[in-house]
């Protein structure tokens, strides 16, 4: 059992390029997380799903898009990158319900050049 | 938005001693959980308190709910190098898209022999 799993672990990116950071979860959890942890900031969300088809803007949105096609994957973009945007990024998922735990991913290390 | 305040940031102490930290809000939660993220790892569960004035213990750890669920504290007893980590309050808030994990800045603990 996977849990959650988070591709690439590691990238280096020009400034002004793209990319996209995929999260899949295989425990049919309805709710998905995309957060960032900068050091001294803790866990910022930036964008969440409650299921298949839709998505809700968290606390740092801006210059990051995300879809979910299929209720297992979770995919974070960035359409042109900025060195601000050098973090890790963590995915999460959980079941639709209050007060159950989430499942973290190991950890996406970007670097913006 | 949530003013959410974890104390202290950072905390060193030696094993065997005793530490408190804090969680604080301006905000009314329908419950709080509290995460330990190890070095380059993702967070983990270690609670949930739901009900205001909750305590549970998990070996070494107590949690507290506040009376008035604006508030939380972990206390550790004897604390043990392995107790090192960032020690993290999650309070969960419902919103018209779902429930929303946002969580503090986290406390970064380190316990050396």
């Amino acid at each position: 059992n996977a849990g959650v799993t988070q591709t690439p672990k590691f990238r280096v990116l020009k400034t002004g390029q793209s990319m996209t950071l995929l999260c899949a979860q295989d425990m049919n959890h309805e709710y998905m997380y995309w957060y960032r942890q900068d050091p001294g900031m803790g866990l910022r969300l930036i964008h969440y799903s409650v299921g298949e088809g839709t998505t809700a803007k968290g606390e740092v949105p801006d210059g990051y898009n995300v879809s979910r096609l299929k209720k297992q994957n979770f995919l974070l973009g960035l359409e042109s990158a900025a060195p601000s945007q050098t973090s890790v990024y963590f995915c999460a998922s959980s079941y639709l319900r209050e007060n159950t735990e989430a499942f973290f991913g190991q950890g996406t290390r970007l670097t913006v050049v | 938005t949530q003013l959410l305040e974890q104390s202290p940031q950072f905390l060193s102490i030696q094993e065997g001693e005793n530490l408190t930290v804090y969680c604080n809000s301006s905000s009314v939660f329908s419950s709080l959980q509290w995460y330990r993220q190890e070095p380059g790892e993702g967070p983990v569960l270690l609670v949930t308190v739901v009900t205001g004035g909750e305590v549970k213990k998990l070996k070494r750890l107590t949690f507290q709910f506040g009376d008035a669920r604006k508030d939380s504290s972990l206390h550790i007893t004897a604390a043990q190098p392995g107790d090192t980590g960032l020690y993290l309050c999650a309070p969960i808030s419902n919103s018209n898209s779902g429930y929303a994990l946002n969580f503090g800045k986290g406390t970064s603990l380190l316990v050396t022999p």
